[in-house]
């Protein structure tokens, strides 16, 4: 069964300081995996997909199928980055997401 | 334009109740989903419709869970005889499906219903 584990619940991160979001994940396949936010009173949406190979917002992930992770990172984390993130996976040829528990991020002044 | 629309945004409901969440897609979007989100969890998938088709139902956690989609653009969840351990936010999503075989799109989410069953 497929599995994405996030092991942080809370993060917080001085404004300027890098950030790091863990993100692991159990699938035998070829998986897709995203990274979702979702702003304080905003609903959910998505931040980065590994094949689109973006940055957004200054994140960035890269998937590592050797140590099964998508860790998201960003090099100096600003105030409005403060969210909650969520990494989810989705098979291949399949269409639901498997999501992780979500770590609240919190940038700190 | 406009998002994915839900409603109600808050359900409040007594134990044994049948209750019903209604889901607006983005319009012209074929691909509809519903997860549920419990108190500290991440997203639950619950059913996805192609069309006016549930394509994949394994999410759905019993037969007092059922979704339809009669149009292909609004659907709607019903849980009937609720159960305290029903409550939880509700979310929609909906994306613009390709043919199968290629990439399909982002999903995109509404703002959820909140289901308290007391």
């Amino acid at each position: 069964a497929q599995r994405v584990t996030q092991p942080e619940k809370l993060l917080s991160v001085f404004k300027g300081a890098p950030v790091e979001l863990k993100c692991n994940y159990s699938y035998s396949g070829s998986p897709e995996l995203f990274w979702y936010v979702q702003y304080s009173r905003q609903r959910l949406q998505l931040l980065l997909r590994h094949i689109s190979r973006e940055s957004i917002k200054g994140f960035t992930a890269d998937l590592n199928k050797g140590e099964t992770s998508f860790h998201l990172k960003k090099p100096f984390a600003q105030e409005e980055d403060s969210a909650m993130y969520y990494c989810a996976l989705r098979n291949f040829g399949n269409e639901k997401l498997t999501f992780g528990t979500g770590t609240r991020l919190t940038i700190i002044p | 334009g406009a998002g994915v629309s839900q409603t109600p945004s808050n359900k409040v409901t007594e134990k044994g109740k049948y209750v019903e969440l209604r889901c607006d897609p983005i319009s012209g979007h074929t691909a509809l989903y519903w997860y549920r989100q419990s108190l500290g969890q991440g997203p639950e998938f619950l059913i996805y419709f192609q069309g006016t088709g549930a394509a994949d139902d394994s999410g759905l956690p019993n037969d007092r869970f059922f979704a339809v989609r009669p149009e292909g653009s609004v659907s709607t969840l019903k849980i009937q005889r609720t159960e305290r351990g029903d409550s939880a936010v509700y979310l929609c999503a909906s994306s613009l499906n390709r043919l199968a075989g290629e990439d399909t799109d982002t999903q995109y989410f509404g703002p959820g219903t909140r289901l308290t069953v007391l």
